[in-house]
């Protein structure tokens, strides 16, 4: 149990489908991210969150659109997904000004059918 | 992007033997960390490195930031069945700073088997 939480761990969606992923830390942490992790390849930053404000967008296709409405909670809002985009989306929480010490959440595996 | 080579990709060892497993980069570092994944869980951190030639210890693993800061190392002594899983390294760029603070990158990880 690292303190981060991730809702649900498991979800399947059509290509038309909504859907929304949940990041929650209980670590008094005041940055979020976001990461995309596919097999054989290294995870990938999507988003970074400072005080609630979004400080990276790594390039991420509109499709995926994260809100962060406080330094606790973080989401991840998923619509018109491809197959391509089925990962395992991992969330971390750190110290703004220890920021390469990020504590994990246990992902949400996602696959688009 | 920056990229890190991580080796070896996988391992297979006795328990009771030794690791050590590596990462580099073309480019210049100013943190490493490692991290270890178990299945089903999200990665874990064990051990983070701030200067070039630091050398730290974290129960039966250690690890050290290379002095050309463009690679590190981890190893594991007397491994148990426990230390299966991936282990990772990350890194942050040098020329990655200002708001970029925490853009992590990767490597692909190295798959650990240990056989009781």
């Amino acid at each position: 149990e690292t303190g981060v939480t991730q809702t649900p761990r498991h979800l399947v969606m059509g290509m038309t489908n909504k859907k929304s992923l949940k990041c929650e830390q209980h670590l008094g942490h005041n940055a979020m991210y976001w990461y995309k992790q596919s097999a054989k390849k290294p995870l990938e930053l999507m988003f970074v969150y400072n005080f609630k404000e979004q400080t990276e967008n790594n390039s991420v296709p509109s499709r995926f659109s994260p809100e962060c409405p406080n330094s606790s909670h973080l989401f991840l809002h998923l619509h018109t997904l491809q197959p391509e985009d089925s990962a395992l989306y991992l969330c971390a929480s750190s110290q703004v000004n220890r920021a390469n010490e990020q504590f994990f959440g246990p992902g949400t595996r996602l696959t688009v059918l | 992007g920056q990229q890190l080579n991580q080796s070896p990709q996988s391992m297979f060892i006795q328990e009771g033997e030794d690791v050590s497993m590596n990462c580099t980069s073309s480019s210049i570092f100013n943190t490493w960390l490692w991290y270890k994944q178990d299945p089903g869980e999200g990665p874990v951190l064990l051990i983070a490195l701030y200067k070039a030639g630091e050398l730290t210890s974290n129960g039966r693993l250690t690890a050290q930031f290379g002095i050309t800061r463009k690679d590190s190392f981890l190893n594991i002594s007397a491994s148990i069945p426990s230390d299966v899983g991936i282990y990772f390294c990350a890194g942050q760029p040098l020329n990655a700073g200002g708001t970029s603070y925490g853009k992590l990158t990767f490597g692909q990880g190295t798959i650990l088997t240990v056989h009781p």
